[in-house]
């Protein structure tokens, strides 16, 4: 069975440039996470996506947006890169109340 | 105040000894927990669920105190390779994590 997965693996943007980063649960799996874990620090929750719908966001500004598409793969937007943006960006996904399920992360880098 | 809560560590434990350590949490209608493990800039992996009744595997033994509103995560016999970040999540919400150092 196929793992959740990311891409890109690297991204790099300058400044005021804007992301786009890729996830594809396992199968069977609703609910896609999103979470920024910037170098030494720990998970910041960023997004939850459940069936579609926004269920729940992180203390993060408006310019990080996402959507999950009918076949529950999702896409997180950076719009306005700052610095402070570069991160490990991982997804999660999970069915209902299990555990969520890791891809290995894009890594966003901030010139 | 964060929801789950963890002491950062670093719990720096000699090989074969036993390390044991807790998440707090604040939220009483938490369901499911779940301990992860983190290694260095990679992303974290299942280690187990946490029941009430508690549960073992192999060398890990992870319990949950509903009264006290915690949970724990006991490593017997520890391995270099037991080194890493250990993550509690509940409620939505991972904890920032334990490190956890093991020393020849």
């Amino acid at each position: 069975e196929a793992g959740v997965t990311q891409s890109p693996t690297h991204l790099i943007k300058t400044r005021g440039q804007q992301a786009t980063l890729r996830c594809s649960p396992i199968s069977g799996h609703t609910s896609v996470y999103w979470y920024q874990q910037a170098l030494g620090l720990g998970l910041q929750f960023l997004l939850w996506y459940d069936e579609g719908e926004e269920r729940n966001r992180g203390n993060f500004p408006p310019r990080f947006s996402g959507r999950q598409f009918p076949n529950y793969s999702s896409e997180l937007n950076v719009n306005a890169l700052e610095l402070e943006d570069s991160a490990l960006y991982l997804c999660a996904s999970s069915f209902f109340n299990q555990p969520q399920h890791f891809g290995d992360g894009t890594r966003l880098s901030i010139l | 105040r964060k929801e789950v809560e963890q002491d950062p560590g670093p719990f720096n434990v000699p090989e074969g000894a036993t390390v044991a350590f807790n998440c707090t949490y604040s939220n009483s209608a938490s369901q499911s927990f779940f301990w992860y493990r983190q290694d260095c800039r990679k992303e974290p992996k299942l280690l187990m669920s946490v029941y009430s009744s508690g549960n073992e595997d192999g060398r890990f033994t992870a319990q949950l105190n509903r009264a006290s509103q915690y949970i724990s995560l006991l490593i017997r016999d520890s391995k270099l390779s037991d080194s890493a970040t250990y993550l509690c999540w509940g409620k939505l919400q991972f904890g920032a994590g334990t490190q956890v150092v093991v020393t020849p």
